[in-house]
Parts: C-alpha cells; sequence; structure tokens
C-alpha cells in the first residue's frame, strides 16, 4: 500500500536552515502538504505543493517537490526556537479525498540556541 | 472563532472498558475525522463523517465505532480496550466543498491511556 517515510529527529542551531525529508510511494499522489505539531497542540497546515509545481517559496518556507524520486522536502530558513515541533508530511490524490491523506512518522525538529 | 475542541483532554481506561471520546468541529464545517497517533506510527486514518453519515474508515476493527450528530459534532467510541489502543485520538474537520487546498484543522487530541 502507500507509505510517506521521514526520518524520526533533526537538531539544527538557531539561525540555521533546517531541511525535513520526505518520500513517498504513491504515484497519483497530487497533493501534498507540512503540517506542524507543536507540543500539546494538534496539527497545523504550514503549506502544500501540487504536482504540477517543482517549487513553491512562503516567507522562511520552501518546498521543493522531486516527482521523479517521489521526494519532498521542507526547508526553514534562519530557524528558530519556536520552529522546534513534529512536521508531518502528507499526500492524497486529491484535496476532495481528504479522508485518503497519509501522513508520514513525522520529523521531530529541535532547535538549540 | 472557536477551533476543533476535543474532550476529554486524558483519559485512563483498564483493558476490556470502553472508552468515549468527543469533538466539536470549527462552525460551519460538517466532515469530521478522526485520528489515531500512536508512538512512532504517524497518525493513522480511523473514520470519516460527513453530514451525520459514515463516509470512509480505515483499517481498524470493529470495535472503533462513532457517529455524527445533527450538530456534526462526533464521538468515538472504542470497545474492549487493549493495551494497544493507547495513543493520542485527534479530531480534525473540514468544509463540504472545502476547495483545492484539503486543509485539514486539528483539535489538540485526546490522551487515551489503557492500563
Amino acid at each position: 500500500g502507500e507509505d510517506v517515510e521521514q526520518s524520526l529527529f533533526l537538531s539544527v542551531r538557531e539561525g540555521d536552515s533546517s531541511v525535513i525529508n520526505c518520500t513517498y510511494t504513491d504515484s497519483s499522489s497530487t497533493y501534498l502538504y507540512w503540517y506542524k505539531q507543536e507540543p500539546g497542540a494538534g496539527l497545523q497546515l504550514l503549506t502544500y505543493i501540487f504536482s504540477n509545481m517543482d517549487m513553491k517559496q512562503d516567507q522562511r518556507l520552501t518546498v521543493l517537490l522531486n516527482k521523479k524520486d517521489k521526494h519532498l522536502s521542507l526547508r526553514i530558513a534562519d530557524t528558530q526556537t519556536g520552529d522546534s515541533a513534529i512536521y508531518f508530511c502528507a499526500e492524497t490524490p486529491s484535496p476532495y479525498n481528504t479522508d485518503k491523506l497519509i501522513f508520514g512518522t513525522g520529523t521531530r525538529l529541535q532547535v538549540f540556541p | 472563532e472557536a477551533g476543533v475542541t476535543q474532550s476529554p483532554t486524558h483519559l485512563i481506561k483498564t483493558r476490556g472498558q470502553q472508552a468515549t471520546l468527543r469533538c466539536s468541529p470549527i462552525s460551519g464545517h460538517t466532515s469530521v475525522y478522526w485520528y489515531q497517533q500512536a508512538l512512532g506510527l504517524g497518525l493513522q486514518f480511523l473514520l470519516w463523517y460527513d453530514e451525520g453519515e459514515e463516509r470512509n474508515r480505515g483499517n481498524f476493527p470493529p470495535r472503533f465505532s462513532g457517529r455524527q450528530f445533527p450538530n456534526y459534532s462526533s464521538e468515538l467510541n472504542v470497545n474492549a480496550l487493549e493495551l494497544e489502543d493507547s495513543a493520542l485520538y485527534l479530531c480534525a474537520s473540514s468544509r463540504a466543498g472545502q476547495g483545492a487546498t484539503g486543509e485539514l484543522f486539528f483539535g489538540e487530541g485526546s490522551r487515551l491511556t489503557v492500563l
């Protein structure tokens, strides 16, 4: 079945860039998402990208999509301590099939001073 | 505007008991989704309700069930609790005809511990 994989941990120094990676197996994935989960909170949508795009930038966030390798990455520039959280990538063939969203296991980002 | 609210925040049960978790979606949202977040397993889709009907369920046994009420709130019931049911249960809501983003709005979760 479909699978979404992420590394479990990432530790970066404040001010550096963070790159969180995700690979997926479903070739029909059309919509890919990054969600952020802060301690004790639910998930919050950070950004999304459609499969007809290679890159999307939103302030400090840059999403890169390599469809050939089924690889998605999230780059956070000038990482701050407030960015410490768990980051989930997710994919679905259609935004109208949210029940078919497949989430990765999440990457715990720790930012140290 | 109030976000998705879930109750209780924490729940401790013993094996064999039943647990009931509740969720109120954002006002105007008609779809409610339930996810199980177990340690190291990411989010696993449990159930989807829309307009009072169960639209889809994930790969979970029938002892996981739920319903959606006319006011679109929802409850998740877990019968015959097992130790491996210990997890954070997240509820999310979305608008009908949600447009092209497919965004889900999540509550803070209910942490169920089975002893």
